[in-house]
């Protein structure tokens, strides 16, 4: 099955710097990227997604980038805000196979410092 | 429109004790998944369902069941309860067609 590898786990910005986290995938049949935002106390949000037919999408300060031949993608957050602090999950799944389902990356704690 | 709808939010069992949590959404999504999130360890598949009356297994599927009854309700039951499933656990749906997730709030389940 697939497998979804996330870095860092923990990533510390001052207020105004960029964000970056980076994923790796190992099913080449993956073909939807989605990130996800989870606030504390709430369930995961979804914050921008991406498909294997393109190479990079944007979303006012986010931005994903897609590099299907070696298997990883990563989320940019420019001008970071303090609203911007929580776990950021990143996710493939393959959209034909029955159920749609995602595998889930491990996480990563973002600390926006003001 | 309340989206998705978890119940109980907390929960607190005793080792061998049983227990259902519902999940509930109201958008006339298809597609219905229970995943457990551990530190560290990102969200987890339990079971999931493609449709009302079936259900399929996930990546942790051992210590649960599930039912899909009706189409806006997804069950999660755990008939043994063991220290080893305490996790937070979130219920999410998908329409048919589309892949965007809708996730509840959680449910914090702790197994002394």
């Amino acid at each position: 099955g697939e497998n979804v590898e996330q870095h860092p786990s923990t990533l510390s910005v001052q207020e105004g710097d960029s964000a970056v986290i980076k994923c790796t995938y190992s099913d080449s049949a993956s073909n939807y990227f989605p990130w996800y935002k989870q606030e504390l106390g709430k369930g995961p949000q979804l914050i921008i997604d991406i498909r294997s037919n393109v190479g990079e999408k944007k979303d006012q300060r986010i931005a994903v980038t897609l590099n299907k031949t070696a298997k990883h993608f990563s989320l940019h957050i420019t001008e970071t805000q303090p609203e911007d602090s929580a776990v950021y999950f990143c996710a493939a799944s393959t959209i034909e196979a029955a159920g749609n389902k995602l595998t889930f990356g491990g996480g990563t704690r973002v600390l926006v410092k003001p | 429109n309340a989206g998705v709808t978890q119940t109980p939010k907390f929960r607190v069992l005793k080792t061998g004790q049983s227990m259902t949590l519902l999940c509930a959404q109201d958008m006339n999504h298809e597609y219905m998944y229970w995943y457990r999130q551990d530190p560290g360890m990102g969200l987890r598949l339990i079971h999931y369902s493609v449709g009302e009356g079936t259900t399929a297994k996930g990546e942790v599927p051992d210590g649960y069941n599930v039912s899909r009854l009706k189409k806006q309700n997804f069950l999660l039951g755990l008939e043994s309860a063991a220290p080893s499933q305490t996790s937070v656990y979130f219920c999410a749906s998908i329409p048919a067609g589309e892949n965007k997730a809708f996730f509840g709030q959680g449910t914090r389940l702790t197994v002394v």
